[in-house]
């Protein structure tokens, strides 16, 4: 089945600068690749997504790159602020069942 | 509109009890979700229902857990003869239907068998 890895678990950056979080798949059959996005005691929010025949998506602050070559995608945030510390959960889905990393928590230093 | 709604919001139990835990997912939404979050873990897909059925059951971790949707909207997660690893959040989500991307997920519901 699939296994989505994701790294790193915890990461640090000065509020402004940029954050990275970076998984890989191992089922080429994945098709769909979600980022959500979990503050403490709250639900999964989905933050942006990417399917399979699509390379790069961008929102505002927020993209995603996709290599499907390398089983691997990536979850960007520029200009980080205080109210993007979080735990991101990167995921990858085949027909209906999602699998998820086991989830980086972002720390934005004042 | 609503989003997805689960009760209780905080179960505790004793070791060896059966728990109930409920989803109410978005309405008009055919797919319905559940998952499990271990602290310090993603979410882990436990069973997917499309309409009445589970068309995939494959992580349900044993024989002590299932799950019910009978009318195609409510569904109901079984926990038999608790157990202490079983202590975790169970998060329900829903999707409009089969493979359609954004599935939109409820607060869970926090067991703690002690």
């Amino acid at each position: 089945g699939e296994n989505v890895e994701q790294h790193p678990s915890t990461l640090s950056v000065q509020e402004g600068d940029s954050a990275v979080i970076k998984c890989t798949y191992s089922d080429s059959a994945s098709n769909y690749f979600p980022w959500y996005k979990q503050e403490l005691g709250k639900r999964p929010q989905l933050i942006i997504d990417i399917r399979s025949n699509v390379g790069e998506k961008k929102d505002q602050r927020i993209a995603v790159t996709l290599n499907k070559t390398a089983k691997h995608f990536s979850l960007h945030i520029t200009e980080t602020q205080p109210e993007d510390s979080a735990v991101y959960f990167c995921a990858a889905r085949r027909d209906d069942k999602i699998i998820f990393g086991k989830g980086t928590r972002l720390h934005i230093l004042p | 509109g609503a989003g997805v709604s689960q009760t209780p919001s905080n179960k505790v139990t004793e070791k060896g009890k059966y728990v109930e835990l409920r989803c109410d997912p978005i309405s008009g939404h055919t797919a319905l979700y559940w998952y499990r979050q271990s602290l310090g873990q993603g979410p882990e897909f436990l069973i997917y229902f499309q309409g009445t059925g589970a068309a995939d059951d494959s992580g349900l971790p044993n024989d002590r857990f299932f799950a019910v949707r009978p009318e195609g909207s409510v569904s109901t997660l079984k926990i038999q003869r608790t157990e202490r690893g079983d202590s975790a959040v169970y998060l329900c989500a829903s999707s409009l239907g089969p493979n359609t991307d954004t599935q939109y997920f409820g607060p869970g519901t926090r067991l703690t068998v002690l």
